[in-house]
């Protein structure tokens, strides 16, 4: 069964440093999101993209994060200028198109970021 | 925007009770609600959802129910194992933005299941 991936699995940076984030959602799907969960609490939305535009953000989603989607097969979540709240884990996730019976997101593994 | 309150926090029964999370959402908009199963390190993975045309769903062990008038829904989960433990997140999807909408999360029910 066809999975997201996510790389890497950890990344350790230093406060004020970039980050890209890597997600290769499922390969016929069309709506791609990134959450976030911070340690032992719930996950958070931060973005979704459709057709090559955000379609929504969060409020956590401010002017340091960005993504894209550079080629026909990744999905990229930017850090500008990383600060130590943004420890916490990431996940991508991936919806198909259609809408009936294609509601499913499906998350990759994700990637946990510790800002020092 | 949408607010979904998810109880109990932990929740602790013996193997082969049964065990009911229970959750409520604040858009009556939202029209999809998953639950999602996450192991410790892992990913949240689903488990069973419900559409908002639907009162009730079942699969094998897990049920969900959905009281749309009250805004609740609830995973009832029935002869519960051990690789049942894990903590359970629901999620409603709202409409604002048409099928691209995002999920907004409980805050999670750890399950502890004991022999």
């Amino acid at each position: 069964e066809p999975e997201v991936t996510q790389t890497p699995s950890h990344q350790v940076t230093q406060m004020g440093q970039e980050v890209i984030l890597r997600c290769v959602p499922i390969s016929n799907h069309l709506y791609f999101y990134w959450y976030r969960q911070i340690l032992g609490q719930k996950v958070e939305f931060l973005v979704s993209f459709y057709n090559n535009e955000i379609s929504e953000k969060s409020e956590i989603f401010d002017d340091q994060f960005s993504v894209e989607r550079p080629d026909g097969s990744n999905f990229t979540l930017k850090i500008r200028s990383t600060k130590l709240e943004d420890s916490a884990m990431y996940f991508c996730a991936s919806k198909a198109p259609g809408t009936a019976g294609q509601e499913t997101q499906y998350f990759g593994p994700g990637t946990r970021l510790l800002v020092l | 925007g949408e607010n979904v309150e998810q109880h109990p926090s932990t929740l602790s029964v013996q193997e082969g009770d049964s065990a009911v999370i229970k959750c409520t959402y604040s858009d009556s908009a939202s029209n999809y609600f998953p639950w999602y199963k996450q192991e410790l390190g892992k990913r949240p993975q689903l488990i069973i959802d419900i559409r908002s045309n639907v009162g009730e769903k079942k699969d094998q062990r897990i049920a969900v129910t959905l009281n749309k008038t009250a805004k609740h829904f609830s995973l009832h989960i029935t002869e519960t194992q051990p690789e049942d433990s894990a903590v359970y997140f629901c999620a409603a999807r709202g409409v604002r933005s048409g099928t691209a909408s995002k999920l907004t999360f409980g805050t999670g029910t750890r399950l502890q299941v004991t022999l």
